[in-house]
């Protein structure tokens, strides 16, 4: 069957490390995209792909990047952490021309000490 | 700026109606969107609704769109148990995936 997985599923790290959490899906789906989600907030976008090699800034993508170097992966790296990015992210895909994240992974849950 | 509003909390009787409600500010909305996510897990897309629409049916789950009010609701009919979940309306806008907004959620509680 396919699936959207992350890991870790758990990231302890501290504050001005480079972090990168996985993303991989199996469902063939050009679309990607990486959420945040913090208690009193909905989802954030915090990045997006159309497809390999291309990569957007959502509403909340300041310390963060992406790539896309195939269909499969969109690691998102935390270039130097932060405390404020404490959060739970969430990978999404979705078909090409179709629904926002129309599926989720389980989610990473970071904690930045 | 974008406002997604959702009330937090909902509790309801296992095989009655629920109607979670959202309203929404920003009238020039291309998508809205309905999302369930059970405790640790992602959200999983339920259904959603086209801007030009009124009312979308899938199963027990009804959505209806009032534009002029700027208001969308999903009612779940029959609720179960297994239905106890946080959900989150969402908007898209028109621009693509950068211009969207999610609520904060409403967690159902469903009594057996």
């Amino acid at each position: 069957d396919a699936e959207i997985t992350q890991s870790p599923r758990h990231k302890i790290t501290e504050t001005g490390r480079q972090v990168t959490l996985a993303c991989h899906q199996t469902w063939n789906h050009n679309n990607m995209f990486w959420y945040r989600q913090d208690l009193g907030h909905g989802l954030r976008l915090i990045h997006y792909s159309y497809g390999v090699q291309d990569t957007n800034k959502g509403e909340v993508s300041d310390g963060y990047s992406v790539s896309r170097s195939n269909t499969e992966d969109l690691p998102l790296t935390l270039e130097s952490a932060a405390s404020s990015q404490t959060s739970v992210y969430f990978c999404a895909s979705s078909e090409s021309g179709g629904k926002l994240g129309e599926y989720f992974g389980p989610g990473t849950r970071l904690t930045v000490l | 700026g974008e406002d997604v509003e959702q009330s937090l909390f909902l509790s309801v009787r296992e095989g009655d109606s629920s109607v979670i409600n959202c309203t929404y500010t920003d009238s020039s909305s291309t998508y809205l969107y309905w999302y369930k996510q059970e405790p640790g897990a992602g959200l999983q897309l339920l259904t959603y609704i086209f801007s030009n629409m009124d009312m979308k049916q899938d199963q027990r789950l009804t959505v209806l769109l009032n534009k002029k009010d700027k208001h969308l609701s999903l009612r779940i009919a029959d609720t179960q148990t297994g239905d106890s979940a946080i959900y989150f309306c969402a908007e898209e806008l028109s621009g693509g995936y950068q211009k969207v907004t999610f609520g904060t959620g409403t967690k159902l509680q469903v009594i057996p």
